[in-house]
């Protein structure tokens, strides 16, 4: 897939820092989906965005997390004060527009230590 | 709020063995995706299935939709190892898509 991109792939932090993950979209994508998947459980879906907009924020916590896709740039997803239930991975997906088929990024794994 | 369960959870199997997975939802699904996720990546689309009673086939794999597109199977011939991995339904809700939590399968040599 040479489309999505999340960087970084792997990502350690103490408690009580912040970490920010970035996500390019597939050429031609305008919209961005972040989700959460933690060790044997399913995927859950934490966010919906198109640029400079967020659609769809239900499924993110209500404190210390936030996300953006600025009109220049990919969409992060910031969590602020990580604790170690933060841990896991992190996808981001993307689709030429809404109802369509998603495509995944490779991921980007959190631990916190 | 729909919700998508598959089955089994584990499936562990012999290479040339074949073998069926399912994806059942508590209400009619619009479309529904199959993708197979390895370890350390992301899920990867396999196929999109949109019309009741409907096969797609991609190689070895066999995908249905249910006539009554409450319910969708994955069936894969002569496993190969290979095909290991966690294979996810996800159906769109709403602006986003909610996933089933997947069966895990190991095919081993």
């Amino acid at each position: 897939n040479a489309g999505v991109m999340q960087n970084p792939r792997h990502l350690v932090r103490r408690r009580g820092q912040e970490a920010r993950l970035r996500c390019s979209p597939m050429k031609g994508h305008s919209h961005v989906y972040w989700y959460r998947q933690l060790p044997e459980e399913g995927l859950k879906f934490m966010v919906y965005l198109q640029k400079e907009n967020i659609i769809d924020e239900s499924g993110m916590p209500k404190e210390r997390f936030s996300a953006e896709f600025p009109k220049e740039g990919p969409s992060i997803l910031r969590i602020q004060q990580v604790v170690r239930g933060d841990s896991a991975a992190y996808f981001c997906a993307s689709s030429p527009g809404p109802g369509n088929t998603i495509y995944f990024g490779e991921g980007s794994w959190l631990t916190v230590v | 709020t729909q919700l998508l369960e598959q089955s089994p959870q584990f499936l562990s199997i012999q290479e040339g063995e074949n073998l069926t997975v399912y994806c059942n939802s508590s209400s009619v699904f619009s479309s529904l995706q199959w993708y197979r996720q390895e370890p350390g990546e992301g899920p990867v689309l396999l196929v999109t299935v949109v019309t009741g009673g409907e096969v797609k086939k991609l190689k070895r794999l066999t995908f249905q939709f249910g006539d009554a597109r409450k319910d969708s199977s994955l069936h894969i011939t002569a496993a190969q190892p290979g095909d290991t991995g966690l294979y996810l339904c996800a159906e769109g809700q709403g602006f986003s898509f909610i996933f089933g939590k997947g069966t895990r399968l190991l095919v081993k040599p």
